[in-house]
C-alpha cells in the first residue's frame, strides 16, 4: 500500500531564517506531488505541484520554492521565512490520471509551521 | 476562477441524526470532486472521490451526490456518531498541466455530532 510521511511535524523558527520541510512517497512510482499551505481561518492553497523529476510548477507568487530531486521525494525550502509564512503545511500524492477522471489526492499528516 | 462555497460553515447534531453537508462550485468544467475530513491539527483524510461522469458515490454511512450541471454536492452522513465530529472539505479539481489536477477547496463545515 501507498504511503505518505511528512517532517518535521512541528516547528517553530525565528524570521529571517531558512527553511526545509521534506516528503516522501513509498509503494507508488511516478507520483503527482503537491504543496499546500492551510493559514488560520482560511481554505487550503495550493503552492507547488510537480508531475515529475525537476518539474515544479508554482501556482502562487512568494518565498517559497520547492525542489523534486528524486520520483518521490518532494521538498519545500525558503531562504528567508516570514511571519507570513506560518501555517499548516500539507504535502500530497495522487497517481497518473487517463484521458478522463483523475486520481484522489492522499495527504500527509502535516507540519505546523510557527514564525517567530 | 473556480470557487467553491461549503454551507454551513458549522453544524451541531445530536447522536444518531441524519445530516446533509452541501457543497457548491462556480465552474462546471470540473474532473472530479473529493470529500475530505479534517480532524484537529491533523492532515487530510480522503472519504469519497466523484468522477465527473458520476451522479453518486457510497461509502458506508456516507453518501455523496453530484449535479454538475449546477455546480452542487452533498455529503449525507447516516445516524451519525460523536466520532464523525470533525471538519469537513470538499474540493473540485481541474487539469492544470500535464497529467497534474489542480484542487481548489472550500472552506470546510465545523461539525459536532453531540453524544
Amino acid at each position: 500500500s501507498q504511503t505518505i510521511h511528512q517532517w518535521p511535524a512541528t516547528l517553530v523558527q525565528p524570521v529571517g531564517s531558512p527553511l526545509s520541510l521534506e516528503c516522501t512517497v513509498e509503494g507508488t512510482s511516478n507520483p503527482n506531488l503537491y504543496w499546500y499551505r492551510q493559514a488560520a481561518g482560511r481554505g487550503l492553497q495550493l503552492l507547488f505541484y510537480s508531475v515529475g523529476i525537476g518539474q515544479i510548477s508554482s501556482e502562487v507568487p512568494q518565498n517559497l520554492s520547492a525542489s523534486r530531486p528524486q520520483d518521490r521525494q518532494f521538498i519545500l525550502s525558503s531562504k528567508k521565512l516570514l511571519l507570513s509564512d506560518s501555517g499548516f503545511y500539507l504535502c500530497a500524492w495522487s497517481g497518473g490520471t487517463g484521458a478522463q477522471g483523475g486520481q484522489p489526492q492522499h495527504f500527509g499528516d502535516g507540519t505546523r509551521l510557527s514564525i517567530l | 476562477k473556480q470557487e467553491v462555497t461549503q454551507i454551513p460553515a458549522a453544524l451541531s447534531v445530536p447522536e444518531g441524526e441524519n445530516l446533509v453537508l452541501n457543497c457548491s462550485f462556480t465552474d462546471s468544467a470540473i474532473y472530479n470532486l473529493q470529500w475530505f475530513r479534517q480532524d484537529p491539527g491533523k492532515g487530510l483524510t480522503s472519504l469519497l472521490l466523484i468522477q465527473s461522469s458520476q451522479r453518486e458515490q457510497t461509502s458506508g454511512r456516507l453518501n455523496a451526490s453530484l449535479d454538475k450541471s449546477s455546480g452542487r454536492s452533498t455529503l449525507y452522513i447516516a445516524a451519525s456518531q460523536p466520532g464523525d465530529s470533525a471538519t469537513y472539505l470538499c474540493a473540485v479539481s481541474q487539469i492544470s498541466s500535464g497529467s497534474a489536477r489542480q484542487l481548489t477547496f472550500g472552506s470546510g463545515t465545523q461539525l459536532t455530532v453531540l453524544p
